[in-house]
């Protein structure tokens, strides 16, 4: 069974631009949640998507967006990027949402902003 | 006070050793714990999850909850190289109308040949 995928792999933007990542969950899973990692902060929730429905969301500003689609890929959206935008962006898929359901994990999106 | 606490480390064992790496919580009403590993560079690997008070074996690893006492912890027996990396240990938190897995910002281990 595939695993989760993320596209693209590394992306290197400036300031002010916006950038959009892809996740692709495993197939059978319908729950996808993002993630931001950094040394200072580790992981921290972005928002969770499912049946194409944001169901929760971090305390992130609003410049982070995203969305899920029928086949339940989802994409995050950035606006504006600023320096402390630069991470790695972690997108998890389950089943479904809920304490029981284990969450795994994809390569992430190395996202760095100049 | 922070939702999951982890010492950061770095935790060193001699190979072959058993590493034991901990974590507390705050949230009374959490259900469900996991550890991950995450080698440098890489995402994190489900290990582990554990849902009622006791001891989960698989393998080499064992994962030991208290639920009373608000404690995870993650042993790693006969340690090998291999198994140096970052450990999270994540935990559910069943807020109202608001759930989501939480993490600690991991423990660093390094066993040495």
């Amino acid at each position: 069974k595939a695993g989760v995928t993320q596209t693209p792999r590394y992306l290197i933007k400036t300031r002010g631009q916006q950038v959009t990542l892809s996740c692709s969950p495993i197939s059978g899973h319908r729950s996808v949640s993002w993630y931001q990692q950094t040394p200072g902060q580790g992981l921290q929730f972005l928002f969770e998507y499912f049946s194409e429905t944001q169901r929760n969301k971090g305390n992130f500003p609003g410049r982070f967006s995203g969305r899920q689609f029928s086949n339940s890929r989802s994409e995050m959206n950035v606006s504006t990027l600023e320096l402390g935008d630069s991470a790695l962006y972690l997108c998890a898929s389950t089943l479904s949402p809920g304490p029981l359901n284990e969450q795994f994990f994809g390569p992430g999106t190395r996202l760095t902003v100049l | 006070q922070k939702e999951v606490e982890q010492n950061s480390g770095p935790l060193s064992v001699p190979e072959g050793a058993i590493a034991s790496l901990n974590c507390t919580y705050s949230d009374r009403g959490s259900q469900s714990f996991f550890w991950y590993r995450q080698y440098s560079g890489k995402s994190p690997e489900l290990i582990m999850s554990i849902y009622s008070n006791g001891d989960k074996e698989d393998g080499r690893f064992t994962a030991q909850l208290n639920k009373a006492s608000q404690y995870v912890s993650l042993l790693i027996r006969d340690s090998q190289p291999s198994d140096s990396a970052t450990y999270l240990c994540a935990v559910f938190y069943p807020g109202t109308g608001f759930q989501k897995l939480v993490f600690g910002t991991g423990t660093r281990l390094l066993v040495s040949p």
